[in-house]
């Protein structure tokens, strides 16, 4: 079945550094990707999308990047805060169907 | 506005039980999906409603997993007979144009 890979499971940068996670899909009809950032315990919020006829989104620290050829995208942060600490998930859907996400990526920020 | 609301917060069963959960979407969300998140992992899309039809439920193990969304807004899922595996997390969400969906604080199961 379809799938999507997210890497790398765990991510431990300093406060200040910038931190870049990566996810690969297989589904070529996917064209909608979105990024969740979930605290513990907390429900998943979404944080920045991507449709697939864009290349690249920024918002403030975040910006996200996608290659449609290679089926990747990527979630880069920016100055990142001890706040940013959580896991984030990538997703791929084919707009508002057949939503997967990845494992997710936990991210530590020492201050 | 208010969020997706999920009802109970936390339930706990012993195995071959029954449970119910109950999820109040955002209002005027046509699209409401459930999905199980098992600790460690990413949320898995068990099924996924447009306003009270079902338009996917591939990943839902249908012989102990039911759900439905009368009216076109509340929805419930069933699991009947529980298995220890069931024991996660499960999510509501509910989205409108354009895709974005909002997730409930979700209902952590354990089945012991």
């Amino acid at each position: 079945g379809e799938n999507v890979e997210q890497h790398p499971s765990t991510l431990s940068v300093q406060e200040g550094d910038s931190a870049v996670i990566k996810c690969t899909y297989s589904d070529s009809a996917s064209n909608y990707f979105p990024w969740y950032k979930q605290e513990l315990g907390k429900r998943p919020q979404l944080i920045i999308d991507i449709r697939s006829n864009v290349g690249e989104k920024k918002d403030q620290r975040i910006a996200v990047t996608l290659n449609k050829t290679a089926k990747h995208f990527s979630l880069h942060i920016t100055e990142t805060q001890p706040e940013d600490s959580a896991v984030y998930f990538c997703a791929a859907s084919r707009g508002p169907l057949k939503t997967i996400f990845g494992a997710g990526t936990r991210l530590f920020v020492k201050a | 506005e208010a969020g997706v609301a999920q009802s109970p917060r936390y339930k706990i069963i012993e195995k071959r039980q029954s449970v119910a959960f109950w999820c109040n979407p955002i209002s005027g969300h046509a699209t409401l999906y459930w999905y199980q998140q098992i600790l460690g992992q990413g949320p898995k899309l068990l099924i996924q409603f447009q306003n009270n039809g079902v338009v996917d439920d591939s990943q839902l193990p249908k012989d102990r997993f039911s759900a439905e969304r009368l009216k076109g807004v509340d929805s419930t899922l069933k699991i009947q007979p529980a298995k220890l595996e069931d024991s996660a997390v499960y999510l509501c969400a509910s989205s409108s144009v354009p895709y974005e969906q909002y997730f409930g604080p979700g209902t952590r199961l354990t089945v012991t």
